[in-house]
């Protein structure tokens, strides 16, 4: 069974204090990980798509990584507008192949 | 170019009842997935539906069902509602699996 275990749970940062968000995971065979945005009452935003360790992505101040047991969001000089909930999730190879399992994500709060 | 669309937006049912959410994809996505978002137990995968197949079930009981139709568009039915089927009903698409899934909005279902 894949899962996802992300850390911390809550993280509350000053606005340019540069930090990481962890996704630990065990996935029989990694198809996709995946990182999300969410803001309050709405759906969760698609931010990247990693498929292989070493491999990684960046999209202005958000860089994730990939290795073979866990991702990190780096999350550099963070404004407060980069406050939500940001969920990391799984695809697998074989049965599970077309479902995303999901961590209970990292509530990330940017102080002014 | 138009998002993934929920309705209705919010929803209040008796226990007992049932309930259909309603979710139309992104122009030229076949694949349609729906999740269950709690606060406890995070998102949850419940089913997807590929040109009008079923291909993967999560582990919800039987009165959880869905269905897709022709033009992509799904339907969820919830029968018997309880208490704990409170949740944020989130519904996605994708035109292949390891493209990505955008996320509708979702529908809030309050059971009372």
């Amino acid at each position: 069974e894949d899962q996802v275990t992300q850390s911390p749970e809550a993280l509350r940062l000053q606005e340019g204090e540069s930090s990481s968000l962890n996704c630990s995971y065990t996935v029989s065979g990694l198809r996709g990980l995946f990182w999300y945005r969410q803001d309050p009452g709405k759906g969760p935003e698609f931010l990247f798509t990693l498929y292989s360790a070493g491999e990684e992505k960046e999209k202005e101040r958000l860089k994730a990584t990939l290795t073979k047991k866990e991702s990190f969001l780096h999350i550099t000089a963070p404004k407060p507008e980069d406050s939500a909930t940001y969920l990391c999730a799984v695809q697998g190879v074989g049965a599970g192949s077309y479902q995303l399992t999901f961590g209970k994500g990292t509530k990330l709060s940017v102080i002014p | 170019k138009a998002g993934v669309t929920q309705t209705p937006r919010y929803l209040i049912k008796t226990r007992g009842q049932q309930v259909t959410l309603s979710c139309s994809p992104i122009s030229g996505h076949r694949s349609v997935s729906w999740y269950q978002q709690t606060p406890g137990q995070g998102l949850q995968f419940l089913f997807e539906y590929f040109s009008e197949t079923q291909r993967n079930k999560g582990n919800f009981p039987g009165r959880f069902s869905g269905r897709q139709f022709s033009n992509s568009r799904s339907e969820m039915n919830v029968s018997t509602l309880e208490l704990g089927d409170s949740a944020l009903y989130l519904c996605a698409s994708s035109q292949g699996q390891t493209i990505g899934y955008t996320f509708g909005s979702g529908t809030r279902l309050t059971v009372v």
